[in-house]
């Protein structure tokens, strides 16, 4: 069975860097072909592919923020961390993991952790 | 980036009616095309993959069609755990995007 947790803080400030962390078990992403990716959800608004990171440390972004994000994993502790620098009220929203295989769509989410960027 | 946009923006219907969502990507995605279904507080649902295929689990009143650009989603019987917000979301290339969400609201 498998699952995706997300932790983190709720609160930000503006200007600091947010860390996020996905606790997955149920697969490894030492497997070939599995990927986790980031997601987020703005309140009121759609969601918004974020960056993936595959088993062999192939890393994609979201042009739009890619100066911003840096994904990484952790295969021995089951994790993968985004980090998003920088953060603005206009980041508040609700951040999911979820895993992927290749070619396969996103078939496995976390609940979602909200974080608020406010001074 | 390859834009989708999906129709309605929000849709008030029965249980029982069919329901159909329509999502056009700007550039042909084959069948490169999900669904998914979102309700407040609970993990994303996939609902469909690769256009057509539905995912292990969901229920086959939920149909998914179409490939380049125009896809729909169908749900054949609309029952009262299906109200909730519904997104489609291309993987043909990166940056992977997003529709607007339908919203299917209680008629």
């Amino acid at each position: 069975q498998i699952t995706l947790k997300e932790s983190g803080p709720t609160l930000v400030k503006p200007t600091q860097t947010l860390t996020l962390t996905c606790t997955f078990s149920g697969f490894s992403l030492s497997t070939s072909g599995v990927g986790v990716a980031w997601i987020r959800q703005p309140p009121g608004k759609a969601l918004e592919w974020l960056a993936l990171i595959y088993w062999d440390d192939d890393k994609y972004y979201n042009p739009s923020l890619k100066t911003r994000l840096t994904i990484t994993k952790d295969t021995s502790k089951n994790q993968v961390v985004l980090t998003m620098t920088n953060m603005d009220p206009v980041d508040t929203a609700t951040y999911y993991c979820a895993h992927r295989l290749v070619a396969m769509a996103l078939d496995y989410w976390g609940q979602g952790t909200l974080v608020t960027v406010s001074s | 980036d390859i834009q989708m946009t999906q129709s309605p923006s929000t849709l008030s219907a029965s249980v029982g009616d069919r329901v159909t969502i329509t999502c056009r990507a700007s550039q042909s995605i084959s069948i490169w095309l999900a669904w998914f279904q979102l309700k407040p507080g609970k993990a994303p649902k996939l609902l469909i993959y690769k256009a057509s295929s539905l995912e292990s689990g969901v229920p086959s009143r939920f149909s998914g069609s179409g490939s380049g650009t125009e896809f729909t989603l169908t749900i054949s019987s609309l029952q009262p755990d299906d109200f909730a917000t519904y997104y489609c979301q291309h993987f043909n290339n990166y940056p992977w995007t997003f529709g607007q969400g339908t919203k299917v609201e209680i008629k």
